[in-house]
């Protein structure tokens, strides 16, 4: 059964580096159907979508957080991370990481990705 | 833009149905969502991936009572014999060209 575990500090300075990450048991993060990303939900919020990666290390981001959002893969390790730089009290959030399944959709002659297991969650405060 | 739109909330009696809707922006209604469940201070749950012909696969050990369709850019979730567990936020998900969006969720209160 797959699981994925978040991990990493829950208190982070005003304009300092959050990162995270997210480790994946019970399957191979290198599988060729999957992408592997990131979620959030600020207190009381909605989910906000922040980006994915492949195996070989290709991305998505979210062009609202792309130039402050990194996200990397360690296949040896099972693992993939998240750094989000310059973070104010708005990147105050629970942050979740899930696999992401690729469907392609003939008629639109794309790639579609839906998330179909997710990690607990973890909790960051941006706080000085 | 790729848009989700769904209504706040909902609510209705242990035991009866409930259905939620997820609409999609204009120029956007093929596309395909997927529902997910929140329960509080838990992580979200994948329910079913479901599409704009209204064909459907959910995830493991998702129960009956869960079943979506499709009408247009609308996609539903219908609950029946509504439990006191199903009492949870409930967002749609689709994606776009590289990029994923979320609804803002509805809010499923039983009474």
């Amino acid at each position: 059964q797959l699981q994925l575990q978040e991990s990493g500090p829950g208190l982070v300075k005003p304009s300092e580096t959050l990162s995270l990450t997210c480790t994946v048991s019970g399957g191979s993060i290198s599988s060729s159907t999957y992408y592997w990303g990131w979620i959030r939900q600020p207190p009381g919020k909605g989910l906000e979508w922040i980006g994915s990666i492949y195996y070989s290390g290709n991305t998505y981001y979210n062009p609202s957080l792309k130039s402050r959002v990194t996200i990397s893969v360690d296949t040896s390790k099972n693992q993939f991370s998240l750094k989000l730089s310059s973070v104010t009290a708005a990147d105050t959030a629970v942050y979740f990481c899930a696999r992401h399944v690729g469907v392609w959709e003939q008629q639109l002659y794309y790639y579609y990705y839906y998330m179909d297991v997710w990690g607990k969650g973890t909790t960051v405060t941006v706080s000085s | 833009q790729l848009v989700l739109t769904q209504s706040p909330s909902a609510s209705a009696s242990l035991g009866a149905s409930v259905k939620l809707t997820c609409t999609l922006s204009s120029g956007h209604s093929s596309y395909a969502i997927a529902w997910h469940q929140q329960q509080p201070e838990k992580g979200p749950r994948y329910l079913m991936k479901l599409n704009s012909d209204g064909s459907h696969s959910k995830g493991d050990g998702i129960p009956d009572r869960f079943s979506g369709s499709s009408s247009g850019a609308e996609r539903y979730l219908t609950i029946s014999s509504l439990q006191s567990e199903d009492e949870a936020d409930y967002y749609c998900q689709t994606w776009g060209t590289g990029i994923g969006v979320f609804g803002t969720g509805t809010k499923v209160t039983v009474l």
